[in-house]
């Protein structure tokens, strides 16, 4: 089962940020958060990952809790193109064969 | 970079008979791994390979699924004899440890119809 929970569905205006929501409350002190994305009818994409500080990509932000309890993945600036299923996942670095997709937060970008 | 490359794209079959998906990862990747996903079960590993060695096969669903890596530029996932519940999009991806991180790169997938 995924380690992850994370809302159903999002909306979100073209041109805005994007804030994506995820809680592991229950992540070990060497798991990693990962966050893919499938576009429809495509394979997942990678997008980012992070262990305690706050990371950032040219695709989006990653902002972990203090805690580590909960993450946000941000887009700063969403396009009709960023509509897709984003997965949070929790994993141990470089375990490899760990990565176990949950239902995602389905988000929808809208003009 | 080409990416994983998957082949066929799109299959359609008749049940009872034998499919079999094929993969290309990326050059240098020494994990491979085959997801299944479907609208019921999301999406699930079924087997990785670390350099052509299978690690872990638990997610194979059962004896009818066979996958192989003869080397480490092909794998494939073959399903003998195929059922109508074994229609599903099929995932191949690639990965290489000594990034230190889980970051697989996904083909583009076969969508396999089973009749």
């Amino acid at each position: 089962d995924a380690k992850t929970t994370q809302p159903p569905s999002m909306d979100c205006a073209e041109g805005r940020a994007a804030n994506l929501p995820c809680n592991h409350s229950t992540i070990s002190g060497n798991e990693y958060v990962y966050w893919y994305r499938q576009i429809h009818s495509q394979g997942p994409q990678y997008i980012i990952h992070g262990l305690k500080n706050n990371e950032t990509n040219e695709m989006a932000s990653l902002i972990i809790t203090e805690d580590r309890k909960s993450s946000t993945l941000i887009l700063p600036h969403a396009t009709l193109r960023d509509t897709a299923v984003y997965y949070c996942i929790v994993s141990y670095g470089g375990s490899q064969g760990n990565l176990i997709f949950g239902k995602g937060t389905k988000l929808s970008v809208k003009p | 970079d080409a990416g994983v490359i998957q082949s066929p794209r799109h299959e359609v079959t008749e049940m009872g008979q034998e499919v079999t998906l094929r993969c290309k990862p990326i050059s240098g990747h020494d994990y491979l791994f085959w997801y299944r996903q479907t609208m019921m079960r999301g999406l699930e590993l079924l087997i990785y390979f670390n350099n052509n060695v299978p690690i872990d096969d638990s997610g194979m669903p059962e004896d009818r699924f066979s996958a192989k890596m003869p080397n480490a530029s092909f794998s494939t996932l073959k399903i003998q004899p195929s059922e109508p519940r074994d229609s599903a999009v099929y995932f191949c991806a690639s990965s290489t440890i000594w990034t230190l991180t889980d970051t697989q790169y996904f083909g583009p997938g076969t969508r396999l119809t089973v009749l």
